[in-house]
Formats: structure tokens, C-alpha cells, sequence
């Protein structure tokens, strides 16, 4: 099973540059998150989306956007990179059915903004 | 708004000896808590889950936590430590299910051989 697969596995960008990472997963679950990993800060939501069409804002969404236009991906855009931008990115599914639920991470995206 | 404390940045243990990882949580209603594993480079996996029912919960690799809602607390044990247990643990409440997380800012462990 791939479960969560996230892409590219490291980015290197230059200050304004654009870019997507990229999400999916093969397990039709319905929630799809994003989070930013930073040093002594834990892991952040940055935006999620509890199914297609819908989306919405976690803790820390300037400086990003994403859409869901299908179950299996949830692309996370970077309109206009920015050195605080530099962060691991991972993206996480769960399944809607029920509370007794849990999160699926991807292996994340190390982004390096110069 | 919930938040989840771990007030342990760093922990160094000898292999073969106990551990305790600990977990504050704030939250309003019934927690559903987690808590995670990361290994360098890795992404998270999940060692174990409470969502209600009995308080002592059993998770992988010989891991289990105690939900004590009297204390907020979700801390995580271990008997005995391998070297294999180095990495980062993270701790998590969510709002429901597992979709939107809250976590702390993680306990990095060192086991000395």
C-alpha cells in the first residue's frame, strides 16, 4: 500500500518563486491536511480539507493556498516563497467514518527558500 | 482553543531502563490523544490512541499511556528501552477524528548504550 505520498522530497526556491507540493493518497479517505514542521515548534495545520470541494484554514495558513478537487489530492501552493517559508511539509489523511479515527502522514517535503 | 504540552525537550535514558514521556493536554470536551514517533528524516507514525474506554492503552513496539483526565495527562512508558527507540516523540489532541491535530513541540530522546 502507498498510503500518503508526498512530492518532491526536498526544494530548494528562491525568494518569490512559486511552487506546489504535491499530496495524495489511495486509501479514499476523506480528510486531507497539510502541517509545517519547524524546530522546537511542533507540527503546525496549515490548511485541511474534509472532502472534495472543501477546505478550509488551520493555525498557520498566510503565504499559502491549496483546492480539492478529488478525494485521492491536496495540493498545497506557495504563491510567492519566502525564507519563513522554509519548513517540512507533511500531509496527512483520515477517514470520516466515525470519531475513532487516525492520521496518516506522508514522509514529508523538506523546503528550502533562499 | 486546545493546546498540548510536553515540558520535556530532550530525554537521555539507558538502554534497558524505563521511560516516561510527558503529556498536558487543554481541552474543553472529551480529548481523543495521540501520540507519535518520528525518526530522523521519517515521517510520524502512530505508536498509540486513546479515544474513550479503558485508560491504560497499548501501542506498538511495547509503548502504552495513561489518560488521566483528573490531570490532563496522557503520558507515554516503556519498560525497557532499546537504542532503537531514539527519535522524536510527539504528543497530539484532536478537535474529532484524526483530521485536525494540535501537537506539542515534541520530546527528542537519547538512549545510551
Amino acid at each position: 500500500n502507498a498510503g500518503v505520498t508526498q512530492t518532491p522530497k526536498f526544494q530548494v526556491l528562491k525568494t518569490g518563486q512559486s511552487m506546489t507540493l504535491q499530496c495524495a493518497q489511495d486509501m479514499n479517505h476523506e480528510y486531507m491536511s497539510w502541517y509545517r514542521q519547524d524546530p522546537g515548534m511542533g507540527l503546525r495545520l496549515i490548511h485541511y480539507s474534509v472532502g472534495a470541494g472543501i477546505t478550509d484554514q488551520g493555525e498557520v495558513p498566510n503565504g499559502y493556498n491549496v483546492s480539492r478537487s478529488t478525494t485521492e489530492d491536496f495540493p498545497l501552493r506557495l504563491l510567492s516563497a519566502a525564507p519563513s517559508q522554509t519548513s517540512v511539509y507533511f500531509c496527512a489523511s483520515s477517514a470520516r467514518t466515525g470519531m475513532n479515527t487516525e492520521a496518516f502522514f506522508g514522509q514529508g517535503t523538506r523546503l528550502t527558500v533562499v | 482553543a486546545q493546546s498540548v504540552t510536553q515540558p520535556d525537550i530532550h530525554i537521555t535514558v539507558s538502554e534497558g531502563a524505563s521511560l516516561e514521556l510527558r503529556c498536558n493536554y487543554s481541552y474543553g470536551a472529551t480529548p481523543y490523544l495521540f501520540w507519535y514517533v518520528q525518526s530522523p528524516g521519517q515521517g510520524l507514525q502512530l505508536l498509540l490512541k486513546y479515544f474513550s474506554g479503558d485508560t491504560l492503552v497499548q501501542g506498538i513496539k511495547g509503548f502504552e499511556a495513561e489518560f488521566k483526565r483528573s490531570q490532563s495527562s496522557f503520558n507515554l512508558r516503556k519498560p525497557s528501552v532499546h537504542w532503537s527507540d531514539a527519535a522524536e516523540y510527539f504528543c497530539a489532541v484532536a478537535t474529532g477524528g484524526g483530521n485536525k491535530l494540535t501537537f506539542g513541540t515534541g520530546t527528542q530522546l537519547k538512549v545510551e548504550l
